[in-house]
C-alpha cells in the first residue's frame, strides 16, 4: 500500500519560531508537493519538487522554503512563523496522470 | 487562469437519497481526479478520468468526464453516512516551459449524509 507520512499531526508554535514540517513517502516517486488548506480557499500549492535537490515555487511560496536531500523526504520550512501561517499543511507524492497521494496532514497553529 | 468550480458548495441529505455534484471549467484538462477528504485527514483519491465522455463506476459512485474534457460529475446512489466528507475535483494541467504538471483544485463540496 502507498504510504505518505508527516512528522506531526498537530503542532503549536510561537510567532517568529523556525518550523520544520517533514514528509516521507515510500513509493519511490520523483515528485512531491506541499500544500496548505484553508476554509474557503481550498488547496493551494506552496512548493513542489520533481527530483532530489530540485524545487519549484508554487502559487504561494512567500514565507516558506523547502528541502529535498533524499528522494523519499521533502521538508517544508517556515523561517519565521507568523499567525497567518496557521493552517492545515498537506504533503503529497505523485503517481502518473497527475494522481497524488496525500499524507494525513499537519494542523499548525501559530500563536 | 484555469479554474474549477464545484457545486453545490454544501449538501445535507438523508441516508438512501441520491445526489450529484458538479465540477465545471472553461478550460480543457488532460485528466480529472476526484478525491474525498474526511475531517482532519488528507484527501484520498477516488478515481481518475482521462478520456472525454468517460464514465467510471466505483460501487455506488459514478463519475463522468465531459465530452470536451472541461467538466465532470459525481453521482452517488443511495447515499450512506460513510459517504460524508469533502469531495474535491482536480484537473491536470501543464505548468511552465518544461514537462511539469500540477493539479488545479476545486474548492470542494461538503457532503453530510444523515442517518
Amino acid at each position: 500500500d502507498v504510504k505518505v507520512t508527516q512528522s506531526s499531526r498537530y503542532l503549536v508554535k510561537r510567532t517568529g519560531e523556525k518550523v520544520f514540517l517533514e514528509c516521507v513517502q515510500d513509493m519511490d516517486h520523483e515528485n512531491m508537493f506541499w500544500y496548505r488548506q484553508d476554509p474557503g480557499l481550498g488547496l493551494r500549492l506552496i512548493y513542489f519538487s520533481y527530483d532530489v535537490k530540485m524545487k519549484e515555487k508554487g502559487d504561494i511560496p512567500e514565507g516558506y522554503s523547502v528541502s529535498r536531500e533524499k528522494k523519499e523526504r521533502f521538508s517544508l520550512i517556515l523561517e519565521s512563523a507568523s499567525t497567518n501561517q496557521t493552517s492545515m499543511y498537506l504533503c503529497a507524492s505523485r503517481f502518473d496522470y497527475n494522481e497524488q497521494f496525500f499524507g494525513p496532514g499537519t494542523r499548525l497553529t501559530v500563536l | 487562469t484555469q479554474l474549477l468550480e464545484q457545486s453545490p458548495q454544501f449538501l445535507s441529505i438523508q441516508e438512501g437519497e441520491n445526489l450529484t455534484v458538479y465540477c465545471n471549467s472553461s478550460s480543457v484538462f488532460s485528466s480529472l481526479q476526484w478525491y474525498r477528504q474526511e475531517p482532519g485527514e488528507g484527501p484520498v483519491l477516488l478515481v481518475t478520468v482521462v478520456t472525454g465522455g468517460e464514465v467510471k463506476k466505483l460501487k455506488r459512485l459514478t463519475f463522468q468526464f465531459g465530452d470536451a474534457r472541461k467538466d465532470s460529475s459525481l453521482h452517488i446512489t443511495a447515499a450512506q453516512p460513510g459517504d460524508t466528507g469533502l469531495y474535491l475535483c482536480a484537473g491536470g494541467a501543464r505548468w511552465g516551459a518544461g514537462n511539469n504538471r500540477k493539479l488545479i483544485w476545486g474548492l470542494g463540496t461538503s457532503l453530510a449524509v444523515n442517518p
